[in-house]
């Protein structure tokens, strides 16, 4: 069964710690990405990577920072948390191969962190 | 850039009744269409997708959407609402031709009343 697993479900952060987000997929998928989902907002893209080492901003990067060393793992970095940034986030990834699967993107459970 | 609009940020259903979930897009080159649904404190999880070929596309659960070029329409459905069936549903389209990013919509929280 594929898999995409998130290091926490729940994580409380104070105002300036920095916090880190762990996504770790088991299906070999090139593609990770980190989401943040706001109520009435939707899905808003924070960074994406096709491949190790590579990462590309999305809708809404400042703040925040990503690191892919490894193809199974993507981390999302809040270098110096606010109240602004609690919300629920969300990590996805998909593969590039088979046209079947037509950009399907997998995701897992999601983190909702506190600032406080 | 791609964009996606769904009609009603809340609908409630009575149990048996039918679910209608509106979606629509902005393209002139139809693209690949995603319908997701959350289920409180989880992820995203797919409930059926439109690639190519027949434009009736049937899914998870029972629900089925239908793709419509002439009205960039991507409507979920299903005939007989489940108290089960109460979650959030999020339309999706790929952001642009051979990328690999997905364009959401801002969701509907469905509501089934016994």
């Amino acid at each position: 069964d594929v898999k995409v697993t998130q290091s926490s479900r729940y994580l409380v952060k104070r105002t300036g710690e920095k916090v880190f987000l762990e996504c770790v997929q088991d299906m070999d998928h090139e593609n990770m990405f980190w989401y943040r989902q706001d109520p009435g907002l939707g899905l808003r893209l924070i960074y994406f990577s096709y491949d190790v080492k590579m990462k590309e901003k999305g809708d809404i990067p400042e703040g925040y920072s990503v690191s892919r060393e490894k193809k199974e793992r993507f981390s999302l970095i809040l270098e110096s948390a606010s109240t602004n940034q609690t919300s629920m986030y969300l990590c996805a990834s998909s593969s590039q191969g088979a046209e079947s699967s037509y950009n399907e993107q997998f995701f897992g459970p999601g983190t909702r962190l506190t600032v406080l | 850039a791609q964009s996606v609009t769904q009609l009603g940020s809340h609908v409630s259903v009575s149990e048996g009744a039918l679910v209608l979930l509106r979606c629509n897009y902005s393209s002139s080159v139809p693209p690949y269409l995603f319908w997701y649904v959350q289920y409180p404190n989880q992820g995203l999880q797919l409930l059926l997708k439109y690639t190519t070929g027949a434009t009736l596309v049937k899914g998870i659960n029972g629900f089925e959407a239908e793709f419509k070029k002439s009205e960039t329409s991507f409507h979920l459905t299903k005939p007989s609402a489940h108290m089960s069936d109460a979650a959030e549903y999020f339309c999706a389209v790929e952001t642009g031709a051979g990328s690999y990013q997905l364009t959401f919509g801002k969701g509907t929280k469905l509501s089934v009343i016994p």
